[in-house]
Formats: structure tokens, sequence, C-alpha cells
């Protein structure tokens, strides 16, 4: 079937706004990734879920970075009062059994924070 | 904390020739995998090859290829027969047995030149 699918591609918005990504992962794939990508680095990992419970948060950066994922399959990455340190690439990425499945990463979003 | 360094920014290549990146890591752990992905233009990123730490024979993907040296700590791929289409960023990258979490390196961007 389809791969991962990240909306939007794109988002600008202005600091001090509330943003939402959303992820939607392979179906079936009971394990979702964040990962944020900066301008010339590789991707650094935020969180990850398997089905609906979050895992591991240790990678949001502080307290106005937060991920749920309500039913197991769509996620969404919600940053509060934006800054303009949070421009970056967010990726997604799902696998169906992780580490023996390769993780499959969406085309990204790309966030500009003005 | 682990880490993945990338000592190449950027390589050049001849079309049909081969290339070798650099890769090191620096972990305590006995169990762990390895990858190599490569992100084209296109802002994807596929997964090249991967390695688990407790195989001693080396991976092999077709014209792809690794080096792993576990002692030293260092996880090098190989490139045979260079294409066009091969040129992209290539990200090594780390995963601790069970953490779920893969730690990347800064990327290495190769050119293949016609």
């Amino acid at each position: 079937g389809a791969g991962v699918s990240q909306s939007p591609r794109y988002k600008v918005t202005k600091r001090g706004q509330d943003v939402a990504l959303r992820c939607d992962p392979i179906s079936g794939h009971v394990s979702l990734y964040w990962y944020r990508q900066a301008l010339g680095q590789g991707p650094e990992f935020l969180t990850y879920f398997n089905y609906e419970a979050q895992q591991d948060k240790s990678g949001l950066p502080n307290d106005r970075f937060s991920a749920e994922r309500p039913e197991g399959s769509i996620s969404t990455l919600t940053i509060q009062r934006t800054e303009q340190r949070d421009s970056a690439m967010y990726r997604c990425a799902s696998s169906s059994n992780p580490p023996y499945s390769p993780l499959h990463f969406g085309n990204g979003t790309r966030l500009t924070v003005t | 904390a682990q880490t993945v360094t990338q000592s190449q920014p950027e390589m050049s290549v001849q079309e049909a020739e081969t290339v070798t990146l650099s890769c090191t890591y620096d972990t305590s752990e006995s169990d762990y995998y390895l990858f190599w992905y490569k992100q084209p233009p296109s802002r994807q990123m596929i997964l090249v090859i991967r390695q688990e730490a407790y195989k001693q024979q080396n991976a092999t993907e077709n014209r792809f290829s690794v080096n792993f040296q576990k002692a030293a700590k260092s996880f090098s791929l190989k490139i045979s027969d260079s294409q066009l289409g091969d040129a992209a960023m290539y990200f090594c990258a780390y995963e601790q047995g069970g953490s779920e979490k893969l730690v990347f390196g800064k990327g290495t961007k190769l050119t293949v030149n016609p």
C-alpha cells in the first residue's frame, strides 16, 4: 500500500503560534517514530509509540513539544508557542517489527518559524 | 551516550568507480545494530543496508557492502560501480538493542560525476 504520509509538506508559522504535524503510518505498522532534522544535520530522535502507547519521549526538547497516537494509527506532533529554533524538517517513520523490519520514513514536514 | 561520527562531509566519485564512506561510533554496548540510510534530493530517507553487531559477516546488498570492524567501532559503506542515481546524502546510524532509537551521524554528501 501507500508509504508513510505526512502533512502538511510545508508549514510556515509565526513565532508564538501552535502547530500540529500529522503522520499517517503504513497500515498495520505497530511502531511509529518522530525525528527532527535540522539543516545540514542527521535526524534526531524525538519520541516513539508502540500502538497507542508512547514508549519513549526522551528526545522531546522541552514541554512545548508533545505527541499522541490515540488510536494506534495516525499520530500528531504538536509544538506550542513556536520559536525560531524549532525550524527544521520533522520526519515520521513506522515499522512493523523493529528492529527486524526496517523503518519506513515519510517525506517530512518542513517547518519554518518566522 | 552513543555517538556516530561521519568524518567526510563530502565525497565524489566517477561513474562506474568505487567509493567508500566512513563511519565510526562510540558505545559500550554489545547488542546493537548499524545502518546506512540514503537521502536523495527528493527528501526520502531510504534504508541502504543494515548490520547486526553479533554477526561477524559483513552485510551486502547488491552494489552496496559494509566493512564492519567491531573492535575498532568502524562501519564503512562501499559503493561499487557507482551510478548517477547514487548521488545523495548518506547517513550512518546506530541503534542500541531494545532502544528503538536511531542515532544518526551528520551525513556525507556523495556526488557522482559522469
